[in-house]
């Protein structure tokens, strides 16, 4: 099994503000990388996919980038509607989702 | 539109069985692969098996192996998910999604999930 490491589990910030998220992979896993959202009591969200490509509909202010090991997701600018956990999950084999970061207000 | 409706979740006494289904509208069913995915309460998202589009390919996580069965019928556009011997562990919300391949694997679409609950 792939592990995946996802840090940090949790933040706190500001509308406006930049956030980053970090995966790591327990192996190289090239660019089989996929960052999920998810709001309380709903399904998951695609968000990006192969690392970095931004899923249809998705706003511009989402980005990932990273490869082999070592991902990670930016919002450029955190709105209201971007409070929710994110999810790292890698495909390379099988599926492995990280531990989940919870974004919250500051 | 693509809508993946999940079923089947409810009350089970640990030792006994569940049989979860998915049924997927707005896309040919027979021309993706699917995966079951769930998530305890208050956790994380844990993947539990997958299956290609003809049946032919199926994986499972190593704790719902022997457990576990995902089969699909293309003529009925559904998945299914048979749970045997479940255990208070299993307790989570179930999802189905589908699984695009463009370079890499990944699941564009999500039920809404089901709760299965096992407890005496």
């Amino acid at each position: 099994d792939i592990q995946m490491t996802q840090f940090p589990s949790s933040l706190s910030a500001s509308v406006g503000d930049r956030v980053t998220i970090t995966c790591r992979a327990g192996q190289s896993i090239s660019s089989y990388l996929n960052w999920y959202q998810q709001k309380p009591g709903k399904a998951p969200k695609l968000l990006i996919y192969a690392a970095s490509s931004l899923q249809s509909g998705v706003p511009s202010r989402f980005s990932g980038s990273g490869s082999g090991t070592d991902f990670t997701l930016t919002i450029s600018s955190l709105q209201p509607e971007d409070f929710a956990t994110y999810y790292c999950q890698q495909s390379y084999n099988t599926r492995t989702f990280g531990q989940g970061t919870k974004v919250e207000i500051k | 539109e693509v809508q993946l409706v999940a079923s089947g979740g409810g009350l089970v006494k640990p030792g006994g069985s569940l049989r979860l289904s998915c049924a997927a509208s707005g896309f040919t069913f027979n021309s993706y692969s699917m995966i079951w995915a769930r998530q305890a309460p208050g956790k994380g998202l844990e993947w539990v098996s997958s299956i290609s589009s003809t049946s032919t390919y199926i994986y499972y996580a190593d704790s719902m192996k022997g457990r576990f069965t995902i089969s699909r019928d293309n003529a009925k556009n559904s998945l299914y998910l048979q749970m045997n011997s479940l255990r208070a562990e299993d307790t989570a919300v179930y999802y189905c999604a589908r699984t695009l391949h463009s370079g890499v694997y990944y699941e564009d679409y999500w039920g809404q999930g089901t709760l299965v609950t096992v407890s005496s």
